[in-house]
């Protein structure tokens, strides 16, 4: 299997441009994550879903996030306008339900507003 | 609610020498407890799981952890450093849903030749 995989794996835009970042999690994973590093917050839980429902998207920092996941085998988490404190890196974790507490994290998508 | 603190934001140690990366915790409930690595430039790789059997886990790359209840504590251990460790390790909890994990803020292992 080739793992989670996340697309682009590194974004630069400009303060106000749209960003979307997209993951497509192992096959037969029915839970995604989608999470964001930074040096002074460490890793967060943005949203979740499962059986492509969003569960819980209380970790979205404000209305500008926003996720979805069409099929099984695709998410995407857009950013609607972007600033320079949404730079970040940003991981897609999936897990199956056979082992639900189990999470297999993408390489992740260094994104960088100017 | 469900919290992780890893004590030590940097760890340094020689080649050879006991590794030992602190974490407490604070649930509950049972929780299910976790140690992910992270290398640079890569996402984070399962090294080991809790989830309520055997106290004692044992994970990939030599690493175990220990599940201490009385102490709300799974530290990570690995009897012998090896260079290709160095890496930032990252302990983290969920309740037995697995629904949400709660990841510490990481330790950076440093292991010097």
């Amino acid at each position: 299997d080739a793992g989670v995989i996340q697309s682009p794996r590194h974004e630069v835009t400009e303060m106000g441009q749209e960003v979307t970042l997209r993951c497509k999690p192992i096959s037969g994973h029915d839970y995604l994550f989608w999470y964001r590093q930074t040096m002074m917050r460490g890793l967060e839980l943005l949203i979740y879903f499962n059986n492509n429902v969003p569960i819980d998207d209380s970790g979205m920092p404000e209305d500008r996030f926003s996720a979805k996941m069409p099929n099984a085998s695709f998410s995407t988490l857009k950013i609607q306008p972007s600033e320079p404190r949404d730079s970040a890196v940003y991981f897609c974790a999936s897990s199956s339900p056979h082992r639900r507490e189990t999470q297999y994290f993408g390489p992740g998508t260094r994104l960088l507003v100017l | 609610a469900q919290s992780v603190t890893q004590l030590g934001s940097h760890v340094s140690v020689s080649e050879g020498a006991l590794v030992l990366l602190r974490c407490n915790y604070s649930s509950s409930v049972p929780p299910y407890l976790f140690w992910y690595v992270q290398y640079p430039n890569q996402g984070l790789q399962l090294l080991l799981k809790y989830t309520s059997a055997a106290t004692l886990v044992k994970g990939i790359n030599g690493f175990e952890a220990e599940f201490k209840k009385s102490e709300t504590s799974f530290h990570l251990t690995k009897p012998s450093a090896h260079m290709s460790d160095a890496a930032e390790y990252f302990c983290a909890v969920s309740d037995p849903g697995g629904f949400k994990t709660i990841f510490g803020a990481g330790t950076r292992l440093f292991v010097k030749a």
